[in-house]
């Protein structure tokens, strides 16, 4: 079944750079990865989605390895408002299942 | 354009109760899923609906829970006699009219979410 693996958590210094890394060694070849994040219990807000390319966005860069096994999610430049959990996210082949994971609980100190 | 809208915003019912969820997607968008929350977890999906059908529901416990997605107004997640264990946050989410098939490009908008209590 599909599975994503994050770690737990991170903290990252206000205006630096966030590097969010997620394993999804089971992604099937035509599935997009998702990341999402979660700030305090609200529902989650989209960030960003790839398949094989690295996207970029006002939010945020996804870097996607070519084997398609992990990705990691940029915040360029981290700001106090980022703090929240970050959700990498894929798709159950064949189905319309989204697997969301546990996540990574992003601190962002001043 | 008004965003995803769930009600209600919280619920208590005590055990052996009903509990009724609903979730207005936004407009425009005719797919809604819904996921529950326990503290400190993910998101696990339940159910994914479009207008009148039941496309996925293998996230859905096999008793007590049923959703549905009528012609005319909101999604509705029910929980029948409500045990301790359903307390948890319910999220729905909704997205446009996906393209052909499965492997295509799917954002979806979340609503605030239910925060169901159980006494």
């Amino acid at each position: 079944d599909a599975k994503t693996t994050q770690p737990p958590s991170m903290d990252c210094a206000e205006g630096r750079a966030a590097n969010l890394p997620c394993n999804h060694s089971t992604i099937s070849g035509n599935e997009y990865v998702y990341w999402y994040r979660q700030i305090h219990s609200q529902g989650p807000q989209y960030i960003i989605h790839g398949l094989k390319n690295n996207e970029t966005n006002e939010m945020a860069s996804l870097i996607i390895t070519e084997d398609r096994k992990s990705s990691t999610l940029i915040l360029p430049h981290a700001t106090l408002r980022d703090t929240a959990v970050y959700y990498c996210i894929v798709r159950v082949s064949g189905t319309y299942k989204y697997i969301f994971g546990t996540g990574t609980r992003l601190k962002v100190l001043a | 354009n008004a965003g995803v809208m769930q009600n209600p915003r919280h619920l208590v019912r005590r055990r052996g109760q009903e509990a009724r969820l609903r979730c207005s997607p936004m407009k425009g968008h005719s797919h809604v899923y819904w996921y529950r929350q326990l503290p400190e977890e993910g998101l696990k999906f339940m159910v994914y609906l479009q207008k009148e059908n039941i496309i996925d529901e293998s996230g859905m416990p096999k008793e007590r829970f049923s959703a549905e997605f009528p012609k005319e107004g909101p999604s509705i997640l029910r929980i029948q006699q409500v045990v301790r264990g359903d307390s948890a946050a319910y999220f729905c989410a909704s997205s446009p009219q996906a393209g052909p098939g499965l492997a295509t490009y799917n954002e979806q908008f979340f609503g605030p979410g239910t925060r169901l209590t159980v006494l």
